[in-house]
């Protein structure tokens, strides 16, 4: 059974500041994705990673997939309280359709 | 552009009963997965279809749990018997038959609390 391990599980900053939130597996997955989930909704999908080190950038969001494609890393640039949320990566196993998903980064950030 | 949609979005039944959620996948996606998520976790993958057929069910997936798509289009979840322990949220997600990295896109979710 293939495992997401999501770091850190807490992260309670401040306006302005920067933040990394990592991603990672011993498995080897097809493609990654992030999503972000309020509390009482479905996650709402941030971006796709398919290629060993493949960067993308969504405003002050940078994903990116490491080089073995095991694991991923979300950085967030002077983080606003509207980034406040829950970050889930999720990885597709070649092969299967069922993503495997971490237990997520619970992020606030206070103003 | 209409995202996938459940319903209903909260369901209170007490233990014992049967009860039965709706998915509509985004049209012309031809991938339709079901998840459960407890509280402070992912989700946990449980059933997956290709248009009608049901390829792939998690162990999760216990006999008390049925999931359909008889025109491979809308999709439902029914557990009979309910256990305080099936009280989760269940999300359900639809992709198309190719894309990038065979993105997922999930609904609202379903919300259940077994009495």
């Amino acid at each position: 059974t293939q495992l997401l391990e999501q770091s850190p599980q807490f992260l309670s900053i401040q306006e302005g500041e920067n933040l990394t939130v990592y991603c990672n597996s011993s498995s080897v997955f097809s493609s990654l994705q992030w999503y972000r989930q309020e509390p009482g909704e479905g996650p709402v999908l941030l971006v796709t990673v398919v290629t060993g080190g493949e960067v993308k950038k969504l405003k002050r969001l940078t994903f990116q997939f490491g080089d073995a494609r095991k694991d991923s890393s979300l950085h967030i640039t002077a983080a606003q309280p509207g980034d406040t949320g829950l970050y889930l990566c999720a990885g597709l196993d070649t092969g299967r359709r069922a993503l495997t998903f971490g237990s997520g980064t619970r992020l606030q950030v206070q103003p | 552009d209409t995202g996938v949609s459940q319903d209903p979005r909260h369901k209170i039944t007490k233990r014992g009963q049967n009860v039965t959620f709706r998915c509509d996948p985004i049209s012309e996606h031809n991938r339709l997965y079901w998840y459960r998520q407890t509280l402070g976790q992912g989700p946990e993958f449980l059933t997956y279809f290709q248009n009608e057929a049901q390829l792939e069910k998690s162990r999760l997936l216990s006999d008390r749990f049925s999931a359909e798509r008889p025109k491979g289009s809308f999709s439902t979840l029914e557990i009979q018997r309910t256990e305080q322990g099936d009280s989760a949220m269940y999300l359900c997600a639809s992709s198309p038959k190719t894309g990038y990295g065979e993105t997922q896109y999930f609904g609202p979710g379903t919300r259940l609390l077994v009495l």
